[in-house]
């Protein structure tokens, strides 16, 4: 079956330029998960969505970053103004809900976002 | 949260060796842990999971060890082969920094290199 999926692998933006990340859950996940992984470490919580509601955005760094899931399946991270220290990988993650509550969660292949 | 940078643990095991990689978590009230295997230009991928009224939970040559009292988890990897050379990640679901109790915390990774 499919996993996780995100578009695009790799993007180079040059400081100052808009860039939107594309996220395709497992289908049937309800949950879906952004995290930030700089190099060497672990993935960092971004924001959290159940459905198509954001119920949680408190790891965004800052106003710049937006994410959406209109539809509660594909999510979109979208960065404004890029600056150097956006170059991260972005994770997108998906997640059954059993009992009101999520458990594993699956993970893309990233993508990997350079600034320049 | 703790970050090593560059310079991840690492843990060099012969080929066929029995492998244990250790893991603080954070939070004590964390109720699910998961172990992820995280290879080179891929995204974490799912190992093993165990919930917290376990101690211990096994798989296919993986067994994951839990000590709430301590706050520690370990992943054991039986008869380890050279497709285990990865980066391991422990994670709790909430942790620390506050927000949704659905997020993941990532522990700092561990390198495992497996000589021939």
């Amino acid at each position: 079956g499919a996993g996780v999926s995100q578009s695009p692998r790799y993007k180079v933006a040059k400081r100052g330029q808009d860039v939107a990340l594309r996220c395709d859950p497992i289908s049937g996940h309800v949950s879906l998960f952004w995290y930030q992984q700089a190099l060497g470490q672990g993935p960092e919580f971004l924001t959290y969505f159940q459905n198509e509601a954001q119920l949680d955005k408190s790891g965004l760094p800052s106003d710049r970053f937006f994410a959406e899931r209109p539809e509660g399946s594909v999510s979109t991270l979208k960065i404004q103004r890029t600056q150097q220290e956006d170059s991260a990988v972005y994770l997108c993650a998906s997640s059954p809900t059993r009992d009101g509550k999520t458990y594993e969660q699956y993970f893309g292949p990233g993508t990997r976002l350079t600034v320049t | 949260g703790e970050s090593v940078g560059l310079h991840l643990p690492t843990l060099s095991v012969q080929e066929g060796d029995n492998s244990i990689i250790n893991c603080a978590y954070s939070n004590s009230a964390s109720d699910y842990f998961i172990w992820y295997k995280q290879e080179s230009g891929k995204g974490p991928q799912f190992i093993i999971d165990i919930r917290s009224n376990m101690d211990k939970r096994q798989g296919q040559r993986v067994t994951v060890l839990l000590n709430k009292t301590v706050k520690h988890l370990s992943l054991q990897i039986a008869a380890t082969q050279p497709g285990d050379s990865a980066v391991y990640f422990c994670a709790e679901r909430g942790g620390r920094g506050g927000g949704t109790a659905s997020k993941l915390t990532f522990g700092t990774g561990t390198r495992l290199q497996v000589t021939l």
